[in-house]
């Protein structure tokens, strides 16, 4: 069985530019997450989705971040401008939903911002 | 607001060695805890997932346990092997609907 998959893996882009980050998450997978890991640092949610609603965006700095699950299944995460502080390894996860709680993650993706 | 903490912040040891890992956190009521692997440049691996009304789990050469009243885990490792060697990070979720609160981490490097 597949995992989460994530891409790109990697991504450098000048400062004020767009990008954007893309997850499948493991088949029949409710909860989808988003994590953020700055270095020397653990993971810190950004989004949680159960199906196709965000259920906790609370963390989301709405002013440059975006994020959809459009048919509960596959997400995407978009920066518009990025900043230099922006500079992270994006984590997806997702987990089966319910009692079952335990988290599987991707690969992440590392942004660099230039 | 829960906060996890772990110690020590990095260990090297010796091939062969059995070790122990350290998480406590702050508010007791938690859900479950999970412990991750994670190697250089990649993602988390689930090592272990305990549950709240649960002591301990075992996976080969691993062992965690959870002391939910003194907010305490350990992860155990025995006879460490240099494939070990990479960073540790335990997790608590509060209750089902709530999301997992991380740890910085133990860098473990063990040397052959």
């Amino acid at each position: 069985e597949a995992g989460v998959v994530q891409s790109p893996r990697y991504k450098i882009i000048e400062k004020k530019q767009p990008v954007a980050f893309w997850c499948n998450p493991i088949s029949g997978h409710n909860t989808l997450y988003w994590y953020r890991q700055n270095l020397g640092q653990g993971p810190e949610l950004l989004i949680r989705y159960e199906n196709e609603e965000a259920v906790d965006d609370s963390q989301l700095p709405k002013d440059r971040f975006s994020a959809e699950r459009l048919k509960g299944v596959d997400s995407t995460l978009k920066i518009q401008p990025a900043e230099l502080g922006d500079s992270a390894v994006y984590l997806c996860a997702s987990s089966p939903g319910g009692l079952n709680t335990e988290a599987f993650f991707g690969q992440g993706t590392r942004l660099t911002v230039v | 607001k829960q906060e996890v903490t772990q110690i020590p912040a990095a260990l090297s040891v010796p091939e062969g060695e059995n070790l122990v890992l350290n998480c406590s956190f702050t508010d007791s009521a938690i859900y479950n805890l999970q412990w991750f692997r994670q190697d250089p440049g990649k993602g988390l691996t689930s090592l272990l997932l305990i549950q709240s009304s649960q002591r301990e789990q075992t996976s080969g050469r691993l062992n965690a346990s959870l002391d939910k009243s003194s907010g305490r885990s350990t992860l155990y490792i025995a006879a460490s092997q240099p494939g070990d060697s990479a960073t540790y990070l335990c997790a608590v979720q509060n209750s089902g609907n709530t999301p997992l609160v991380f740890g910085k981490g133990t860098r473990l490097s063990v040397i052959a």
